[in-house]
């Protein structure tokens, strides 16, 4: 089976540097990926991480560790329309594209 | 990016009657869509993938004859809820894309009363 644990949830402030952390246990893995999801709304895609390192988008990076299998979601220059619950998703099954989700993060940006 | 909608949005019903959820891609084809539930205030959990011209797979404690799959095209999934009850009151998120990147629908609010 698979098991993706985060923090509940997390409380920073406007214009500050938040990380958001992911640990896993699957079967098998085949990539890390983070979405954003607002109350009532869809998940958003953030980003993908198959490899060991860092990927940055703009003011989102991610960054992976097969090894310690981990990985975490970091956001810069907070904004407040960034309070939204996070999820990390693992892919775990070769040729398959659904997704197992994390017990999800929810960030709260105060001013 | 690609777009999926779902129809409808939100649902209102009586226990005991079913329910038929629609998932389309609008912009591109799909061989293999996702069906997820989601609680208040949890996380998403993969119901079943959805196959094109083929049945579904479902993930272990689904029941497959009550959550009822259709994948007739390549950009139309259905899900029926069959003799729903109040437990079966959730968030439905449909999503399809490829291994990069999902795109999930608007979702649907199904309510059983």
């Amino acid at each position: 089976g698979q098991s993706l644990e985060q923090p509940s949830e997390v409380t920073a402030v406007e214009g500050a540097i938040v990380q958001i952390n992911c640990t896993y246990q699957t079967s098998g893995f085949y990539g890390l990926s983070w979405y954003q999801q607002h109350d009532g709304g869809a998940p958003t895609f953030l980003s993908y991480n198959a490899l060991d390192g860092l990927e940055e988008t703009g003011r989102f990076s991610s960054f992976l560790s097969r090894s310690d299998s981990y990985g975490y979601l970091l956001l810069q220059e907070l904004q407040m329309k960034d309070s939204a619950s996070y999820f990390c998703a693992v892919r775990s099954r070769t040729g398959a594209n659904n997704l197992f989700f994390g017990t999800g993060t929810r960030l709260t940006v105060i001013p | 990016g690609a777009v999926v909608s779902q129809h409808p949005s939100w649902v209102i019903c009586k226990s005991g009657t079913s329910v038929k959820i629609e998932c389309r891609s609008l912009d591109f084809q799909a061989t293999t869509m996702f069906w997820y539930r989601q609680f208040p205030k949890q996380s998403l959990m993969l119901m079943a993938t959805s196959n094109e011209g083929s049945k579904a797979t479902y993930e272990q404690g689904v029941e497959k004859d009550k959550f009822l799959i259709n994948h007739a095209s390549l950009t139309l999934s259905t899900l029926t809820v069959t003799s729903a009850h109040p437990e079966d009151s959730s968030f439905y998120i449909c999503s399809a894309g490829d291994v990069y990147e999902q795109y999930f629908g608007p979702g649907t609010r199904l309510t059983v009363t």
